[in-house]
């Protein structure tokens, strides 16, 4: 069973670029959850998503973020006009149900850097 | 507010000793905890989790955790540490009810196990 997998696992883009940010969740995995790691810091949740619905998105800033998960294919996290301060490790973490019996597991990471 | 701390940014042990690395948190309602652990460029593992039930939970590697109500503690533990144990190691905490499966993460603690 493959685990989590992100892609790209590195991303570099310029100042104003867009980003998008690609997950797909473990088989049989319908929550996706994704988490943005700045240098130093803990990771921080963004955004909770099942197929089709955003449940969650009180860690999202306002602008330029969004994400979608939808049903056939892979969540994605789209950062629009990116900026200096975005440069972090995005992860994404799939889990087979809510509450607080389920583990999540994590992907392996993007890490964008803006230039 | 919902919150994890981690203490120590660094913990230093001998190989073979037994290692502490220490989680407090604040919730409310009954805590959901989890032990996560990071190796550099890598996702995060799960090693861990507290639901309910006994006290002293049992995970993978060799590691365990102590939660403890009144002290509002979980502390990860480990007899005898081992090099390969050197990682970054992050509690969290579920928090929110209903369809909410977000977790707070503390900042990290940096385990050194020297030979």
């Amino acid at each position: 069973n493959a685990g989590v997998m992100q892609n790209p696992r590195h991303l570099v883009r310029r100042r104003g670029q867009e980003a998008r940010l690609r997950c797909s969740p473990m088989k049989g995995h319908s929550h996706v959850y994704w988490y943005r790691q700045l240098p130093e810091e803990g990771l921080k949740f963004m955004v909770y998503l099942q197929k089709e619905n955003i449940i969650d998105e009180s860690g999202m800033p306002k602008e330029r973020f969004s994400a979608e998960f939808p049903k056939e294919g892979p969540s994605i996290l789209r950062i629009q006009q990116v900026v200096r301060g975005d440069s972090a490790a995005y992860f994404c973490a799939s889990s087979p149900g809510t509450g607080g019996l389920y583990e999540q597991y994590f992907g392996p990471g993007t890490r964008l850097t803006v230039t | 507010a919902q919150s994890v701390a981690q203490p120590e940014d660094q913990v230093n042990v001998a190989e073979g000793n037994p290692l502490t690395v220490k989680c407090t948190y604040s919730v409310s309602g009954n805590p959901y905890l989890f032990w996560y652990v990071q190796y550099p460029n890598r996702g995060l593992q799960f090693l861990l989790k507290y639901i309910t039930g006994d006290n002293l939970v049992k995970g993978s590697y060799g590691f365990e955790a102590e939660f403890n109500k009144s002290q509002t503690s979980f502390h990860l533990k480990k007899p005898s540490a081992l090099v390969s144990d050197s990682a970054l190691y992050f509690c969290a905490v579920r928090v929110g009810s209903g369809n909410t499966g977000k977790l707070i993460f503390g900042q990290g603690t940096t385990l050194q196990v020297k030979p």
